[in-house]
């Protein structure tokens, strides 16, 4: 079983719409929480960052995390044709062997279409 | 400031070669980290370099290798290349590499293996 599960998708919705992505976790030392947007033939790109639990808003982009449930979403509220990418949830434990290493969840395609 | 740059971007090789992978982090940053990304297994963290020195190795077998030079750029290796090596290769950057700290991806160097 993976550390972290992200449903792929794909995910197809209108212009205008409300979208939920969602990750799962099981690595209960997990505190550092993120989400990434990727485009094609691009590198990842930082969209959201939280620590511990709790909500965090930027612009059209809400995150949450729930430690207890190990649960993590994002939502994108208005969205737009130019949100259509490769979402990633991405998180780190505080350990002293994590230097430098994020695990992924396997990424969520959304297309949002006019 | 310039970001993660990475070279080549694309390269074919064949069962059996060797490949070397360039990455320039951003300036200042030193702290470069290596993930595989494939269809299948998504984002794999394969290995952290800080100040010339390996200190987080993923679960890859051992021709993958790399190293990380005195300004803070870094090369990946991989010897005998297998099919399966096909993948686009990111390495990110971050000030120290401490966890959650946020890692800047370059945008690739997609490998395909023949």
């Amino acid at each position: 079983q993976k550390e972290v599960e992200q449903d792929p998708g794909p995910l197809s919705v209108p212009e205008g719409a409300i979208v939920s992505l969602n990750c799962t976790y099981s690595n209960s030392a997990f505190q550092y929480f993120m989400w990434y947007r990727q485009y094609s033939r691009k590198g990842p790109e930082l969209l959201m960052y939280t620590y511990s639990s709790g909500n965090k808003e930027d612009g059209r982009f809400t995150a949450q995390v729930d430690k207890s449930s190990k649960y993590i979403s994002l939502f994108i509220r208005d969205s737009q044709p130019s949100d259509s990418a490769t979402y990633l949830c991405a998180m780190s434990d505080a350990g002293g062997t994590s230097y430098g290493k994020l695990t992924f969840g396997q990424g969520t395609i959304l297309t949002v279409h006019p | 400031k310039a970001g993660v740059t990475q070279t080549p971007r694309y390269l074919i090789k064949t069962r059996g070669q060797q490949v070397t992978l360039s990455c320039s982090p951003i300036s200042g940053h030193r702290s470069v980290s290596w993930y595989q990304q494939t269809p299948g297994q998504g984002l794999q963290f394969l290995f952290e370099y800080f100040s010339e020195t390996q200190r987080n190795k993923g679960n890859f077998p051992g021709r993958f290798s790399g190293r990380q030079f005195s300004n803070s750029r870094s090369e990946m290796n991989v010897s005998t290349l297998e099919l399966g090596d096909s993948a686009l290769y990111l390495c990110a950057s971050s000030y120290s590499g401490a966890a959650g700290e946020t890692q800047y991806f370059g945008p690739g160097t997609r490998l395909l293996v023949l």
